[in-house]
């Protein structure tokens, strides 16, 4: 197995609903990354697991909040999201520099 | 701060037109440079990792090479389903993937 997989492919939520994006591999990766992508932009990072534990968050705002259950899951729950927030929301994982492979990511539209 | 460019921002081909794409960084002890492809709406799909200068890395029609400010990646002979965003990104002293803004190619048949 080399996929990443995301869930839901897409989601559409009000200002004022909590709902979570999930990610799983099953690689045998050790750190795990969320990003998130505006059209025609880059990735951005927001956060990276390393070992289970969060080791960098990029000054992300307190209504995303990360959660890595076990190695090979890990979530993003949103909560009070504002209409900026929409975007294509990025799982990825690598093993030191190998093997660094997205999702195919969480269409977000916050409505 | 480590820094990626890349150019042409966007470029159009002629299916059968061979070209390069170039990706300029700047970064404090480079640990790798990756070449992405992404379609729209999708993530980006891993295409090849360089970690030193004179590197080279061929898959289907594209080739990547790396020196110690530039990577390339020639598209040989290409065709319609080429046409995508292509992104490199960087590992070096921040310790975490730094990606320029893409090269939107299109190949026309």
């Amino acid at each position: 197995d080399t996929e990443v997989t995301q869930t839901p492919k897409h989601l559409v939520m009000g200002m004022t609903n909590k709902k979570s994006l999930k990610c799983e591999q099953h690689m045998g990766h050790r750190a795990m990354y969320w990003y998130k992508q505006k059209a025609k932009k880059p990735p951005e990072l927001m956060f990276v697991y390393s070992y289970e534990k969060l080791s960098i968050n990029e000054s992300v705002p307190s209504r995303f909040s990360p959660e890595c259950p076990n190695s090979s899951l890990l979530n993003l729950h949103l909560h009070a999201l504002q209409p900026e927030d929409s975007a294509l929301y990025l799982c990825a994982s690598s093993q030191d520099l190998t093997g660094y492979t997205f999702g195919s990511g969480t269409r977000l539209t916050v409505v | 701060e480590d820094q990626v460019t890349q150019s042409p921002e966007a470029l159009r081909l002629q299916e059968g037109e061979s070209s390069s794409l170039n990706c300029s960084y700047t970064v404090s002890g480079l640990r790798g440079l990756f070449w992405y492809r992404q379609d729209p709406g999708k993530g980006p799909e891993f295409l090849f990792t360089l970690y030193s200068a004179g590197e080279e890395k061929e898959k289907e029609r594209l080739k990547a090479t790396l020196t110690k400010k530039e990577s390339f990646l020639h598209i040989t002979a290409p065709k319609p389903e080429d046409s995508a965003t292509y992104l490199c990104a960087v590992w070096g002293g921040s310790e975490k993937l730094v990606f320029g803004k893409g090269t939107k190619l299109t190949v026309n048949p």
